[in-house]
């Protein structure tokens, strides 16, 4: 899988616990990103970030806040978790040398279930 | 707005058969055009990607796609399909004037039965 973990690989919360989700590359890549994968629906991005610090919003970003502070490292909390947050979320990196054409290379994936 | 489509959940095929899954986009301006493919229990893997020249686009594993850009599709197809390639696939497209953001299709289940 490229380079890139993910933990845990599951886990089981309760609704209103914090939780957070780890992606690492050794990859040294610019770009990374976090999916959820529901069916019918395909993956839907949730944030993603083009550089240390710097984060920006993808299409289903409510309830969930990234940080990254390494080039190596991209956290995915959710603040407050909801039964709807129940979903496989992925962790994807890219490396941007040729503009933004580059495919993207995907993590091994975490099964999330909120209670 | 861009977007893909997929318009078969799942596509039935006996191994050595052809194996053909559709895509189709609408995109302003180029579009640019990947598949990938999911086997259970593990994250998405790049197939092959359409971003200028040739219509057909070959790719790992023996699959190949066509772009056709009156029709406005990107199929994803493999001659002689094996068990193996049984998996999702994913066609995507990128987010017009974004740092590499895709935008994904619902997928499409293919079964390939000996």
């Amino acid at each position: 899988d490229a380079g890139i973990t993910q933990s845990p690989r599951h886990k089981v919360t309760e609704t209103g616990t914090p939780v957070t989700l780890r992606c690492h590359q050794t990859e040294n890549h610019r770009y990374m990103y976090w999916y959820r994968q529901d069916p019918g629906h395909g993956l839907r991005l949730i944030h993603y970030s083009y550089g240390v610090k710097d984060t920006d919003k993808g299409e289903v970003s409510d309830g969930y806040s990234v940080s990254r502070s390494k080039t190596e490292d991209f956290l995915l909390t959710l603040e407050s978790a909801t039964s709807s947050q129940t979903s496989v979320y992925f962790c994807a990196i890219s490396d941007g040398t040729s503009g933004s054409l580059n495919e993207q290379f995907f993590g091994p994936g975490t099964r999330l279930t909120v209670l | 707005a861009q977007s893909v489509a997929q318009p078969e959940d799942q596509v039935n095929v006996a191994e050595g058969n052809p194996l053909t899954v559709k895509c189709t986009y609408s995109v302003s301006g180029n579009p640019y055009l990947f598949w990938y493919v999911q086997y259970p229990n593990r994250g998405l893997q790049f197939l092959l990607k359409y971003i200028t020249g040739d219509n057909l686009v070959k790719g790992s594993y023996g699959f190949e796609a066509e772009f056709n850009k009156s029709q406005t599709s990107f199929h994803l197809k493999k001659p002689s399909a094996l068990v193996s390639d049984s998996a999702l696939y994913f066609c995507a497209v990128r987010v017009t004037d974004s740092w590499g953001k895709l935008q994904f299709g619902a997928g499409t289940q293919v079964v390939v039965t000996p």
